[in-house]
């Protein structure tokens, strides 16, 4: 069975500090990775996907790869409040289904 | 651009009644997915359409739920009869390609009572 693990937290970061989420999964055979930001009460919304091993970097997100260790990423910088959510991890196979992670809340505060 | 609408937001109903979701996509995206998030859990995958075919649908828990997408446009979930463990949030999601991610609507709140 495939499985996507991740660190519920919460993780508490202060204001401006670089946050990290961090995921594992188990099947050696995915493809796709993706990060979704929930807001509490509204709908997962995705924010980056990642394909290669290595890094991707968009505005103050960076996601991280290494298929070697079967781990995904994210790296928020400059962490405002507003980044406080849910981010959930999901992964693909051949099949693109993909497989959540329960999800990790974030807590930036002021 | 419109997004993934979902109708009703919520729904109360009792034990043995029928109810039924509907999922607007984003208009062009073939892709379009029902998922379903139980309290405490991950969110689950039920089933895909690729335009009005089921693609895939091995997250269906059992034949009391029908998905149907008419001409590859808006699709209903219908659970019938409703049990106390389909409580949950369903959400729908809608993709130009399968390996993009998608987009999810705002879910529908399902309590069976």
């Amino acid at each position: 069975q495939k499985e996507v693990e991740q660190n519920s937290g919460p993780l508490s970061v202060p204001e401006g500090a670089i946050a990290s989420l961090n995921c594992t999964y188990s099947d050696r055979g995915s493809q796709s990775f993706f990060w979704y930001r929930q807001y509490s009460g509204k709908s997962p919304e995705l924010i980056m996907f990642i394909y290669s091993n290595g890094d991707k970097e968009d505005g103050r997100f960076t996601a991280q790869l290494n298929k070697a260790s079967q781990y995904v990423s994210l790296l928020i910088r400059d962490s405002q409040p507003s980044d406080s959510a849910t981010y959930l991890c999901a992964v693909t196979g051949g099949s693109y289904i993909p497989t959540f992670g329960r999800g990790t809340s974030l807590i930036v505060h002021p | 651009e419109a997004g993934v609408t979902q109708f009703p937001s919520h729904s109360v109903i009792e034990k043995g009644q029928t109810v039924t979701l509907r999922c607007d996509p984003i208009s062009g995206h073939d892709n379009l997915y029902w998922y379903r998030r139980v309290m405490g859990k991950e969110i689950k995958f039920l089933l895909h359409f690729v335009k009005e075919s089921k693609q895939d649908e091995s997250g269906m828990p059992n034949n009391r739920f029908l998905a149907e997408r008419t001409g590859g446009t808006y699709s209903t979930l219908k659970v019938q009869p409703a049990e106390l463990e389909d409580s949950g949030v369903y959400f729908c999601a809608s993709s130009p390609r399968e390996s993009r991610g998608a987009f999810f609507g705002q879910g529908t709140r399902l309590t069976v009572v």
